[in-house]
């Protein structure tokens, strides 16, 4: 199966810093990426589609320039978290799907972060 | 307002018997639906899925029914494992009209197999 990695894991950081979170996709192209949040015991809530090469979309409610989106290349695509506060802290992950792909994506393990 | 809903947050069963799980969809664009499994601190994996043009897909021991009346639809898994324990998600996406095919996901429901 495709595999998708996320780095970092885990990360803790003072308010008021900015996080940068990567997604990968290791042995596919991603023409589109995704990118979820949850919070424990719910749902993964998408946070914004982007497709290399153009802007994300961001779904109602997420804050663009809160949530920074690039999707260079077809194999990276980021997340950064600008101005974190504890209230952004929750489990944040990707996922991808190649353009020949109908429905199927595929996760990362998830990025766990903590703002202090 | 959630568009897809798991109304059992939790289901346990004994190892070897059948474990149903439910899940219903109010969005009439939706058109193909997924089953992922996820593991606490782990991203979901792609278990199976299902076009709105089929009522039912078989891989292995897990199948998943579709009532597209009745905005309805299953999995079952038999016969159920312990490694099966995991959280359980059912997820809905709208492949016209441009949707970018973005999954909408359920709740979840925990799925315990007991020895």
């Amino acid at each position: 199966g495709a595999v998708v990695s996320q780095h970092p894991s885990w990360v803790i950081c003072k308010s008021g810093t900015s996080v940068k979170i990567e997604c990968r996709s290791l042995d596919f192209q991603a023409t589109t990426m995704f990118w979820y949040r949850q919070f424990p015991k719910q749902s993964l809530m998408l946070m914004a589609t982007s497709n290399e090469g153009s802007k994300a979309t961001y779904e109602q409610g997420v804050e663009k320039d809160k949530f920074l989106i690039n999707h260079a290349s077809l194999t990276l695509s980021t997340l950064t978290v600008t101005s974190a506060h504890p209230e952004d802290s929750s489990f944040y992950i990707c996922s991808a799907r190649e353009l020949a792909w109908r429905n199927e994506q595929f996760f990362g393990p998830g990025t766990r972060l903590t703002v202090l | 307002d959630q568009q897809v809903k798991q109304n059992s947050p939790s289901l346990s069963v004994q190892e070897g018997r059948i474990s149903i799980l439910n899940c219903d969809y109010t969005n009439s664009m939706f058109d193909y639906f997924l089953w992922y499994k996820k593991y606490p601190a782990e991203g979901p994996t792609f278990l199976i899925s299902i076009s709105s043009i089929k009522d039912k897909n078989e891989d292995g021991r897990f199948t998943v029914f579709l009532n597209k009346s009745a905005k309805h639809l299953s999995l079952h898994i038999v016969p159920s494992q312990p490694g099966d324990s995991a959280v359980y998600f059912c997820a809905a996406s709208a492949t016209s009209g441009g949707s970018n095919y973005k999954l909408t996901f359920g709740k979840g429901t925990l799925l315990t197999v007991n020895p």
